[in-house]
């Protein structure tokens, strides 16, 4: 198995409601991440889990709210959000953070804030 | 500071044709990684080719190869025999404990 699975893969939420992505690996590996990225821009850095501990925070506002539950699941918690959160998510997962594995990613939540 | 430069922000080819994306990066670190990933319009960010900066040897993957540089610090891809579902954004990445991508040259293959 050499997925990343992301769900939903669509979500629209208005600006008070909490909504949660989740991302699934099975490929054992330690470290992964939340990117988010605007229409044609590239992916912006967002989260580093290491360990399922937070080792990196791109200096992301608090209503994106990460979690690791486990070696294999990540979530990424949302809450009053604004219009200009609006993007796709992607989570990747990579064998070590130690900048030299390589990134796996997931195919993404498109994530609409109306 | 580690930045990624891709100068080509659209480019297109004719079926079968050779196309070379081009790429500059720049980092004070001695051992670092350099990728290239296709995104088509599904989105889903695929992994082309890798090179790791200490081997000279430039990779190279069925139809797709690097041309590493590295006192340059130049990365180009070269896509040899293009087909229609080469059609994509083409990122190229650079890996130093953070992945840091260039702002992509999106690549039109036309039959």
């Amino acid at each position: 198995d050499t997925e990343v699975t992301q769900t939903p893969k669509h979500l629209v939420m208005g600006m008070t409601n909490k909504k949660s992505l989740k991302c699934e690996q099975h490929m054992g590996h330690r470290a992964m991440y939340w990117y988010k990225q605007k229409a044609k821009k590239p992916p912006e850095l967002m989260f580093v889990y290491s360990y399922e501990k937070l080792s990196i925070n791109e200096s992301v506002p608090s209503r994106f709210s990460p979690e690791c539950p486990n070696s294999s699941l990540l979530n990424l918690h949302l809450h009053a959000l604004q219009p200009e959160d609006s993007a796709l998510y992607l989570c990747a997962s990579s064998q070590g953070s130690r900048g030299r594995e390589k990134l796996f990613f997931g195919s993404g939540t498109q994530l609409s804030v109306l | 500071a580690q930045t990624v430069t891709q100068s080509q922000p659209e480019m297109s080819v004719q079926e079968a044709e050779t196309v070379t994306l081009s790429c500059t990066y720049d980092t004070s670190e001695n051992n670092y990684y350099l990728f290239w990933y296709k995104q088509p319009p599904s989105r889903q960010m695929i992994l082309v080719i890798r090179q790791e900066a200490y081997k000279q040897q430039n990779a190279t993957e069925n139809r797709f190869s690097v041309n590493f540089q590295k006192a340059a610090k130049s990365f180009s891809l070269k896509i040899s025999d293009s087909q229609l579902g080469d059609t994509a954004m083409y990122f190229c990445a650079l890996l130093t404990g953070k992945l840091i991508f260039g702002q992509g040259t999106t690549l039109q293959v036309k039959p």
